[in-house]
């Protein structure tokens, strides 16, 4: 089945410092992919979607130039957190959709758990 | 704006009994997509079952099955012979068709989740 592998699973770092997130669809390409985060006990929340060869579209109250999307592959997304501040600290996830089947559902990954001293 | 509420924050059950999880919807769209989601402690988004909007049979998927009424704007998860691995959060989550996707490409509109607990 189509596996979406998240890395790293687990990061801390330090307030101030940037943090990159990658997403990869392993054996399928994906020109769409979603970045969710998650609080602990709350629901995801969609941040952004990433279209390859494209600019990503933010949802509202997202900052653009905090959380950067870059989607320069048919396989790989990244989200970086600029200057991540501990209220940046959440669990983030990422999902693709397999190319020419728009109708199919999202593949997940394991997520990334982000901490910010 | 399409909405999803799951009303239930926190079901037990009893493990081989059957359990059932509530979800409603809003929308004014026709074609969609309803799913159920299952986080276990490791946070990975597993798929339990899916539903076409233009469907009127109910989806099933081994123990899982749900009930949807599509005039009521419901979507209700019944999970047969609970199991102790079925222990999670629980999500309900709705998409538009494709036909529809617009500026939304696709993604998944979740509800708050409902914490499944399962007594041995």
């Amino acid at each position: 089945g189509a596996v979406v592998s998240q890395h790293p699973s687990r990061v801390i770092c330090k307030s101030g410092t940037s943090v990159k997130i990658e997403c990869r669809s392993l054996d399928f390409q994906a020109t769409t992919m979603f970045w969710y985060r998650q609080f602990p006990k709350q629901s995801l929340m969609l941040m952004a979607t990433s279209n390859e060869g494209s600019k990503a579209t933010y949802e509202q109250g997202v900052e653009k130039d905090k959380f950067l999307i870059n989607h320069a592959s048919l396989t790989l997304s990244t989200l970086t957190v600029t200057s991540a501040h501990p209220e940046d600290s959440s669990f983030y996830i990422c999902s693709a959709r397999a190319a020419g089947r728009e109708n199919s559902p999202l593949h997940f990954g394991n997520g990334t758990r982000l901490t910010v001293t | 704006a399409q909405t999803v509420t799951q009303s239930q924050p926190e079901m037990s059950v009893q493990e081989a009994e059957t359990v059932t999880l509530s979800c409603t919807y809003d929308t004014s769209e026709s074609d969609y997509y309803l799913f159920w989601y299952k986080q276990p402690p490791s946070r990975q988004m597993i798929l339990v079952i899916r539903q076409e909007a233009y469907k009127q049979q109910n989806a099933t998927e081994n123990r899982f099955s749900v009930n949807f009424q599509k005039a009521a704007k419901s979507f209700s998860l019944k999970i047969s012979d609970s199991q102790l691995g079925d222990a999670a959060m629980y999500f309900c989550a709705y998409r538009r068709g494709y036909m529809n996707y617009g500026g939304s490409q696709g993604n998944l509109i979740f509800g708050k989740g409902t914490k499944l607990s399962v007594k041995p």
